[in-house]
């Protein structure tokens, strides 16, 4: 079984600020590890995935996440925070690379931006 | 290009109340999918069709209805309404091997 732990369901940085987004996972088998974000009113969107080939993935809009097994983490970072950032943020897990449906999705995190 | 698109976006029921959740896509994607977004739950798999007539339970499957005729559309129906299936819905598509494509989302809820 798999499973995510998302650490705070509501972070509030201000605009200029690191981001960092905690992930924690649980997987019998390599994972694979994906971070999505949901704007307000909208469907979700993959930011970056995870899938062995580096242990830092970099992803669209400045995120990156880095990858550590010791630590079952894959925190999502941002060195410098914008108003757009503003949104709901998921990680996810799965046993397989795309192509799958059957994604194991944590509580989600809100992000707000202070101006 | 649309992506995926979902009707209606909002939605009031009452307990056992019919009614069904459209969703089209134009990607000429051969998979679908449909999840629901509860609050402190994230988002889970209730059905998904890997191409038209092939469909198959995720893991909240009880109380819905999916069918697949075409490969544009996958609705999804609910037979009965209950409150416990008051969520936000959301339709998705994917390529084979590739990233998964949201919808905006349904917002429902059964009185």
């Amino acid at each position: 079984a798999q499973s995510v732990t998302q650490l705070g369901s509501h972070v509030s940085v201000s605009e200029g600020a690191l981001v960092l987004l905690r992930c924690n996972y649980s997987s019998s088998v390599p994972p694979y590890l994906f971070w999505y974000v949901q704007y307000p009113n909208q469907g979700l969107q993959l930011l970056l995935k995870y899938t062995s080939a580096a242990t830092l993935v970099k992803g669209i809009n400045g995120f990156e996440a880095e990858f550590k097994k010791s630590e079952t983490s894959f925190h999502l970072t941002k060195p410098s925070a914008h108003m757009s950032d503003a949104a709901e943020y998921f990680c996810a897990v799965s046993d397989q690379d795309f192509g799958n449906e059957k994604l194991t999705f944590g509580t989600g995190t809100r992000l707000t931006i202070i101006p | 290009n649309a992506g995926v698109t979902q009707t209606p976006k909002f939605q009031v029921l009452k307990t056992g109340q019919s009614m069904t959740l459209q969703c089209a896509q134009d990607m000429n994607h051969e998979y679908m999918s449909w999840y629901r977004q509860d609050p402190g739950m994230g988002l889970r798999l209730i059905h998904y069709s890997v191409g038209a007539g092939i469909t198959d339970q995720g893991e909240v499957p009880n109380g819905y209805n999916v069918s697949r005729s075409t490969t544009e559309d996958f609705p999804l129906r609910l037979l009965s309404a209950a409150p416990s299936q008051t969520s936000v819905y959301f339709c998705a598509s994917r390529q084979e091997a590739g990233e998964l494509f949201f919808g905006e989302g349904s917002r429902l809820t059964v009185l």
